[in-house]
């Protein structure tokens, strides 16, 4: 899979938005990018994914590039709930047949 | 989305026990199961995959013989870190994905467990 590029580090105030960048310029056609997220003390959890076309979900909006080479994850309105480290990961095909990679993510802070 | 189980959720044992943790996927079948390990203000690290029925196919540096896997069920994996030390000392997280064709994509999504917290001694 192909390698992602993310800021160590984000810090936001509660109820603010939150726009969590990924750079993957290595991305491929078939690559859909993914984002999961990682509370303190559990397990990973997934956020949202996508191919091309920006995404909406309710926890979470992604906007892709047109170059596909970057995308932003956008919390609409942090709350403290959100703190977490989020991780963005490539995987060819949509869910893909290789376990999921992990790089080192981005820790957000969230401030009341 | 699937929920998948691990048991324990922390354990603390003495150096050169054994323990076992249990990974289960509640509500789908899981054909496959990871198990990755994370240590503090680290990301998290494959060690294995195990398909059920099947051995367990491990990550390079990750010692088999001391990380025993049983994936003997369709809804149940079992690490063992045998002869743990305080290396050993981890968070344990297990996932679990399903493979079954036309029952919506969420079946071929990767779940994760909650983690089991390993502090040895």
């Amino acid at each position: 899979d192909a390698k992602t590029t993310q800021p160590n580090s984000m810090e936001s105030n509660e109820e603010e938005p939150v726009h969590l960048p990924c750079n993957h310029s290595t991305i491929s056609g078939t690559d859909y990018i993914h984002w999961y997220r990682q509370l303190p003390s559990q397990g990973p959890e997934y956020v949202i994914h996508g191919l091309t076309s920006n995404v909406n979900n309710r926890m979470a909006s992604l906007a892709i590039a047109e170059d596909r080479k970057s995308s932003t994850l956008i919390l609409h309105r942090a709350t403290l709930r959100d703190a977490a480290v989020y991780y963005c990961i490539l995987r060819a095909g949509r869910w893909g047949n290789t376990p999921l990679v992990f790089g080192k993510g981005t820790r957000l802070s969230v401030i009341a | 989305g699937a929920v998948v189980s691990q048991h324990p959720s922390w354990v603390i044992c003495k150096s050169g026990t054994s323990v076992k943790i249990e990974c289960r996927s509640l509500d789908f079948q899981a054909t496959t199961m990871f198990w990755y390990r994370q240590f503090p203000k680290q990301s998290l690290m494959l060690m294995a995959t195990s398909n059920e029925g099947s051995k367990a196919t491990y990550e390079q540096g990750v010692e088999k013989d001391k990380f025993l896997i049983n994936h003997a069920s369709l809804t149940l994996s079992t690490l063992t870190v045998t002869s743990a030390h305080p290396e050993d000392s981890s968070f344990y997280i297990c996932s679990a994905r399903g493979g079954e064709e036309g029952r919506g994509s969420s079946y071929n999504e990767q779940f994760f467990g909650p983690g089991t917290r390993l502090t040895v001694l």
